[in-house]
């Protein structure tokens, strides 16, 4: 029931720039709902990594970066180290059917 | 420090009711504006909200899950349950327990470690 499109994977070097693309619509970030991003590795619980589209709460590297555009979002995490490798996933809300909380596709972030 | 842990039974028999409650330690379920709500995360898939509820009710679910929902809280225990109606295997997913505050633009800032569920036939 993803309503927000990230893409499958994406990969990088250690020390290297990687991005994530979470596309929406007119009815969730094209609406002006803000953006958040979790970091969820195995077998551990989601982790709120940015919140209100590009604020890091407390203990979040400065690592870690969000921004928005029309219908999209974008996570970017610079420096790349190991311990990043892990699932993200973006989530909003969505105006359609009365309201409801969404989430993104999920990304797999591998660290070559 | 908030922490929050689900239980329940890790078997539902299809078209039974799955039944998981989640509780609430290191701060009480009525303190602040928050919302206490479900996510589950099916096998190889990406995660959806089930449905939310304030510690006095006022229950608001997921449109899609809507006719099998049933969320309740239990102050007196710190506790918040989630029943879901009439399962079948592709309700077999994590479940999460989170906390959100009120509001359309808001994040789940503390969640719960998950349990898996499946559904058998």
């Amino acid at each position: 029931q993803s309503v927000l499109t990230q893409p499958p994977s994406v990969s990088g070097a250690p020390g290297q720039r990687v991005t994530i693309s979470c596309t929406g619509s007119s009815s969730n970030i094209g609406a002006g709902y803000d953006v958040h991003w979790y970091q969820v590795l195995p077998g551990t619980a989601p982790k709120l990594l940015i919140s209100d589209n590009n604020s890091r709460p407390s203990g979040v590297p400065d690592r870690f970066s969000g921004s928005n555009s029309v219908t999209s979002a974008s996570l970017a995490i610079t420096g790349l180290q190991a311990e990043d490798e892990a699932d993200y996933y973006c989530q909003s809300y969505d105006n359609s059917l009365g309201g409801y909380y969404v989430f993104g596709t999920g990304t797999k972030v591998t660290v070559l | 420090q908030l922490q929050l842990q689900e239980s329940g039974p890790g078997l539902v028999k299809s078209s039974e009711t799955l039944s998981l409650t989640c509780t609430v330690s290191g701060g009480s379920i009525t303190s602040g504006p928050y919302y206490w709500g479900w996510i589950r995360q099916p096998p190889g898939k990406g995660l959806e909200w089930i449905g939310s509820i304030y510690y006095s009710g006022s229950p608001y679910y997921n449109p899609s899950l809507k006719s099998r929902i049933t969320m309740s809280v239990d102050t007196s225990k710190n506790q918040f349950s989630l029943k879901l109606a009439s399962v079948t295997a592709t309700d077999t997913a994590v479940f999460y327990c989170a906390r959100h505050p009120p509001g359309a633009t808001e994040s789940f800032d503390h969640w719960g470690q998950g349990t898996l569920v499946t559904v058998y036939s």
